[in-house]
């Protein structure tokens, strides 16, 4: 089955500073990639996502970029605030329609 | 556009009992998934749905846990006895299938075993 491994498991950034998150996987197959943002006690909220036939996708503040070849993509915030604060997960999408998770990063911004 | 909802928000049971968790998924979604989402770890997939036809339950524990969902709409997940080791986020998304990858999250059902 799938495996995603996500890094860092923790980021402090100072507020107006930028966030990255990286993420790699084991299964080539893999063709979807979401990333949700969960603050405490809510759902996690899909924020952004990138199909494998794209190398780059941006929303806003927002950014994610797909590396097929070497099976990791990552997660850029620009410009952090501090209600970007949360936990981030990734996510890689296999044909049989399952999400398999990474173990999340907390994003603390410092006001 | 109402969410996915999900209730109950909290429950707290004794080991040894039963306890059902109930899901309405987007209207129009025809996937529905049960995930299971421990303390500081990322949601875990337990049983996925395409209308009523329970498609992936390879990681359901079919000796405690069992799940339905009749009319290919709202679904219930249930445990039968509870362990401590259950307590945990019980989360439930839907899709609208037909090639769509987006999955949206209800707000949950945290579970407390004591």
């Amino acid at each position: 089955g799938e495996n995603v491994e996500q890094h860092p498991s923790t980021l402090s950034v100072q507020e107006g500073d930028s966030a990255v998150i990286k993420c790699t996987y084991s299964d080539s197959a893999s063709n979807y990639f979401p990333w949700y943002k969960q603050e405490l006690g809510k759902r996690p909220q899909l924020i952004i996502d990138i199909r494998s036939n794209v190398g780059e996708k941006k929303d806003q503040r927002i950014a994610v970029t797909l590396n097929k070849t070497a099976k990791h993509f990552s997660l850029h915030i620009t410009e952090t605030q501090p209600e970007d604060s949360a936990v981030y997960f990734c996510a890689a999408f296999v044909n049989d329609y399952k999400l398999s998770f990474g173990a999340g990063t907390t994003v603390t911004v410092r006001a | 556009e109402a969410g996915v909802v999900q209730s109950p928000r909290y429950k707290i049971i004794e080991k040894k009992q039963p306890v059902a968790f109930w899901c309405n998924p987007i209207s129009g979604h025809n996937t529905l998934y049960w995930y299971l989402q421990n303390l500081g770890q990322g949601p875990e997939l337990l049983i996925r749905y395409e209308n009523e036809e329970a498609v992936d339950d390879s990681q359901l524990p079919k000796d405690r846990f069992s799940a339905e969902r009749l009319k290919g709409v709202d679904s219930t997940l249930k445990i039968q006895p509870a362990e401590l080791g259950d307590s945990a986020v019980y989360l439930c998304a839907s899709s609208s299938g037909s090639g769509s990858y987006e999955q949206y999250f209800g707000p949950g059902t945290r579970l407390t075993v004591t």
